[in-house]
């Protein structure tokens, strides 16, 4: 089965206290991204990242890291998480044609972030 | 003026109805048009997409896109509580920055 695996899917974390959200697809997708959804905003995109090694900022990149090591995994780092990253985040893969059109564009479940 | 517009609702109709669901954009350039449906926390799932001007249908659901009017606009026939969701529209252009944007999303409810 087409799967995203985000983990983990619920955190309630502290300020400052480094964390990583992991995001794993099976589909042997070369583009991966990360999205945060916040009530009134919408998705708004943190990185995303068109192959292994290669990774670019999105719309609202700060605060946020992410490696691609392995074509596989996308994890997003939050280095020194802050309250005003306290957000629904979204991993999302495709395969590189598909990823304007939006056609087999898979996200995964979500993860709920609190920061306090 | 936002890129792409969306009434966040929520709507409520009886089921059986028939829902339109709509977004407005500024950017002419926009070439792939999508709708995407979001249940109560899950991700977003792609619905049916469209390129350029025209109608799509897909069972219950029409997308229909008005390049003039820079209007796009989702329809579910016979409405169903299942179809209860949020529901995304998403735009984009061919090689600009790899770059989707989404609408806020409009909530839906059907009422049994």
């Amino acid at each position: 089965e087409a799967q995203v695996t985000q983990n983990p899917r619920y955190l309630i974390t502290v300020t400052g206290k480094k964390l990583t959200v992991t995001c794993s697809q099976n589909m042997n997708h070369e583009y991966m991204s990360w999205y945060r959804q916040d009530p009134g905003l919408g998705l708004r995109q943190i990185y995303y990242s068109m192959n292994v090694e290669v990774t670019d900022k999105g719309d609202v990149p700060e605060g946020y890291k992410v490696s691609r090591k392995e074509k596989r995994n996308f994890p997003l780092i939050l280095e020194s998480p802050s309250p005003n990253q306290t957000s629904l985040y979204f991993c999302a893969s495709s395969n590189l044609r598909d990823r304007v059109s939006g056609n087999t564009i898979y996200f995964g479940e979500g993860s709920w972030l609190t920061v306090v | 003026q936002k890129e792409v517009e969306q009434d966040p609702g929520p709507l409520s109709v009886p089921e059986g109805a028939i829902v339109s669901l709509n977004c407005t954009y500024s950017n002419s350039a926009f070439q792939y048009f999508m709708w995407y449906r979001q249940y109560s926390r899950k991700g977003p799932e792609l619905l049916m997409y469209t390129y350029s001007s025209g109608n799509k249908e897909d069972g219950r659901f029409t997308a229909q896109v008005d390049k003039s009017s820079k209007y796009i606009s989702l329809f579910i026939r016979d409405s169903q509580p299942s179809d209860s969701a949020t529901y995304l529209c998403a735009m984009t252009i061919l090689n600009r920055d790899d770059k989707i944007i989404f609408g806020k999303g409009t909530r839906l409810h059907i009422l049994p």
